[in-house]
């Protein structure tokens, strides 16, 4: 099992619907997670953190964090062509400072 | 918010020299640095970390040889990648924390080499 796991995609959504993103993770005793955007052949930019169950909102990105599932997602409404890009998604398991552990990546496409 | 400035963006070189890429912390202190390394249509993989003033460590699997790391301040971390062969060939990206242990990754522009 790996440790963090993603669908790959391609996630198609027109343009002004919510696109939904979701990631699993196998260590129960992580504690941070985040999300990141990437754009073909750039590094990944920072576009959510969460550490605690529930939602967090910051523009028209929602994280949503079920520790007891095990699993996170990023909601994104009224998506924009912009919005196209691969999310990655990040969970720092306990005991690793500031390591990250990646998943392989959602690729979204907002389409016209 | 944190800039992580990362040089040359793109190299490309014959197999067998070396290739030395930058990591600078712009407007802050960063006692860790992260050395990751990503294959066309894969994940970020990380490859080792960097500590201010002491060896780096490596990941399984990682040649400590062949990514010579040199963290000599607390803005500066330089991976250096050794007798390089095309296989080689990858996105290689550096990143820093800021703040506390919780705090999220940035990540510089990344380095793509390219090994002829």
């Amino acid at each position: 099992q790996k440790e963090v796991e993603q669908n790959s995609g391609p996630l198609s959504v027109p343009e002004g619907a919510i696109a939904s993103l979701n990631c699993t993770y196998s260590d129960r005793g992580s504690q941070s997670f985040f999300w990141y955007r990437q754009y073909s052949g750039k590094s990944p930019e920072l576009i959510m953190s969460i550490y605690s169950n529930g939602d967090k909102e910051d523009g028209r990105f929602t994280a949503q964090l079920n520790k007891a599932s095990q699993y996170v997602s990023l909601l994104i409404r009224d998506s924009q062509p912009s919005d196209s890009a691969t999310y990655l998604c990040a969970v720092r398991p306990p005991g690793t400072a500031s390591k990250l552990t990646f998943g392989t990546g959602t690729r979204l496409q907002v389409t016209l | 918010g944190a800039v992580v400035s990362q040089h040359p963006s793109r190299v490309i070189c014959k197999s067998g020299t070396s290739v030395k890429i930058e990591c600078r912390s712009l407007d802050f202190q960063a006692t860790t640095m992260f050395w990751y390394r990503q294959f066309p249509k894969q994940s970020l993989m990380l490859m080792a970390t960097s500590n201010e003033g002491s060896k780096a460590t490596y990941e399984q699997g990682v040649e400590k040889d062949k990514f010579l790391i040199n963290h000599a301040s607390l803005t500066l971390s330089t991976l250096t990648v050794t007798s390089a062969h095309p296989e080689d060939s990858s996105f290689y990206i550096c990143s820093a924390r800021e703040g506390q242990s919780n705090s999220p990754l940035h990540f510089g522009n990344g380095t793509r080499l390219t090994v002829t």
